[in-house]
């Protein structure tokens, strides 16, 4: 099955700087990759997906990069902000059936 | 916006004793999953739902669970006989489009 691998397992950077979060996956049958944010006691909340056929994927302060070659993905958040601090998960899956989940990556923005 | 909801929040019970955890996933929604998330640990995938039968099952969804669209609204994941190691929270989803899913709040689930 599907294996995806995700670092840094903590982040930490101060207010206005960029994060990056990267992840690898090994079926190369996976064709859609989902991001997660979650805080503390809450739900995961989707926050930017990519599919296979694009390269990039942007959304205001948010964006999402993918080396099909490479099996990696990678989440871009910049001009980070103290609300941005959570539990960010990324995700593979190629038929919407499965998904498989990284380990996760807290992240803490530093006022 | 429509949310998907659980309940309950919060369960706790006996090893051994069977819990019926309650999803109502958006109502346009047509594929339905259960997720499971031990404290600070990743969340993992149990089982899909899809035109009322299993999808896709992980090997974590073994004989004790069941899942259930009882009604046209409801999802539910049942434990039959509960163990310490089930303690968790446990996450229902919905999409629409079989990829885009919608978490619900969770129900934590305590066994003691």
């Amino acid at each position: 099955g599907e294996n995806v691998e995700q670092h840094p397992s903590t982040l930490s950077v101060q207010e206005g700087d960029s994060a990056v979060i990267k992840c690898t996956y090994s079926d190369s049958a996976s064709n859609y990759f989902p991001w997660y944010k979650q805080e503390l006691g809450k739900r995961p909340q989707l926050i930017i997906d990519i599919r296979s056929n694009v390269g990039e994927k942007k959304d205001q302060r948010i964006a999402v990069t993918l080396n099909k070659t490479a099996k990696h993905f990678s989440l871009h958040i910049t001009e980070t902000q103290p609300e941005d601090s959570a539990v960010y998960f990324c995700a593979a899956t190629d038929t919407g059936n499965q998904f498989y989940f990284g380990t996760g990556t807290s992240l803490t923005v530093i006022p | 916006e429509p949310e998907v909801t659980q309940t309950p929040s919060h369960q706790v019970t006996q090893m051994g004793q069977e819990v019926i955890l309650r999803c109502v996933p958006i109502s346009n929604h047509l594929y339905f999953y259960w997720y499971r998330q031990i404290l600070g640990q990743k969340v993992e995938f149990l089982v899909s739902f899809y035109n009322n039968e299993i999808s896709e099952k992980s090997e974590i969804f073994d004989d004790q669970f069941s899942v259930e669209r009882p009604d046209g609204s409801n999802f539910t994941l049942k434990i039959r006989s509960t163990k310490l190691e089930d303690s968790a929270m446990y996450f229902c989803a919905s999409s629409r489009v079989m990829l885009e899913q919608y978490f619900g709040p969770g129900t934590r689930l305590t066994v003691t």
